[in-house]
């Protein structure tokens, strides 16, 4: 069965903290690797897409590593800032049925 | 990219009774989603808007229960038919502008959360 799972379900960091967000799926085949940011009360926002091809990348402070082999991904956020209080969702693309499967999310608040 | 956005925010409605959600985009785009977030949950897919003809429906989900429509490239609407609380969600419309790689970026709109009483 295709599935995402995150770790953890929830984290409390302090400002200026760094932090990882795992990411574990089972999806094959395998297209790409996204992960998204949401605000409470709000839609789902990406950071970044990866390929299978593709071990890291990066978008500001957010940087994404992924190992096709292990079928693992993360996501680091360096210094962090209050405003990245959110949900952080890991979505994996379905290759053969073309379909978004979608992780259960990690919900990071940074405090003060 | 594309900014979307979803009319109502928010409503409170009475069992039995139906809500129609409208999903309006910015710039045409190639595909329309409609998705559902139970709290504390992942997003789930309910149906692909498709322009013209029927949406398709995943599993689980039928069209006399959430009618769709999308008469042109940046409309669409999703009606939640029949509530029971258990249709308690928030809804949202996600849509990809096309260039037809698999790496294409696909947006969402804010969600419109339904309490269903």
């Amino acid at each position: 069965k295709n599935q995402v799972e995150q770790s953890p379900q929830s984290l409390i960091i302090l400002e200026g903290k760094n932090c990882t967000l795992q990411c574990n799926y089972t999806v094959s085949p395998f297209s790409n690797l996204r992960w998204y940011k949401q605000d409470t009360g709000r839609g789902p926002v990406s950071l970044t897409i990866m390929t299978f091809s593709e071990n890291t990348k990066s978008n500001g402070r957010y940087t994404a590593t992924l190992d096709a082999d292990t079928k693992q991904s993360s996501l680091h956020i360096t210094a962090s800032q209050l405003s990245d209080s959110a949900s952080y969702i890991c979505v994996v693309r379905d290759g053969g049925y073309n379909k978004l499967i979608f992780g259960a999310g990690t919900r990071l608040a940074v405090h003060p | 990219s594309a900014v979307i956005s979803q009319k109502p925010s928010r409503d409170i409605c009475q069992r039995g009774t139906s809500l129609t959600i409208q999903c309006q985009v910015d710039s045409q785009v190639t595909m329309m989603f409609w998705y559902r977030q139970q709290p504390g949950q992942s997003l789930t897919l309910i149906a692909t808007a498709n322009q013209g003809s029927e949406a398709t429906y995943e599993s689980g989900f039928v069209i006399d229960k959430f009618p769709i429509s999308r008469p042109n490239l940046t409309f669409s609407t999703l009606t939640v038919s029949n509530m029971s609380p258990e249709d308690s969600s928030i809804y949202l419309c996600s849509v990809v502008k096309s260039s037809g790689l698999v790496t294409d970026t696909q947006y969402f709109g804010p969600g419109t959360r339904l309490t269903v009483l």
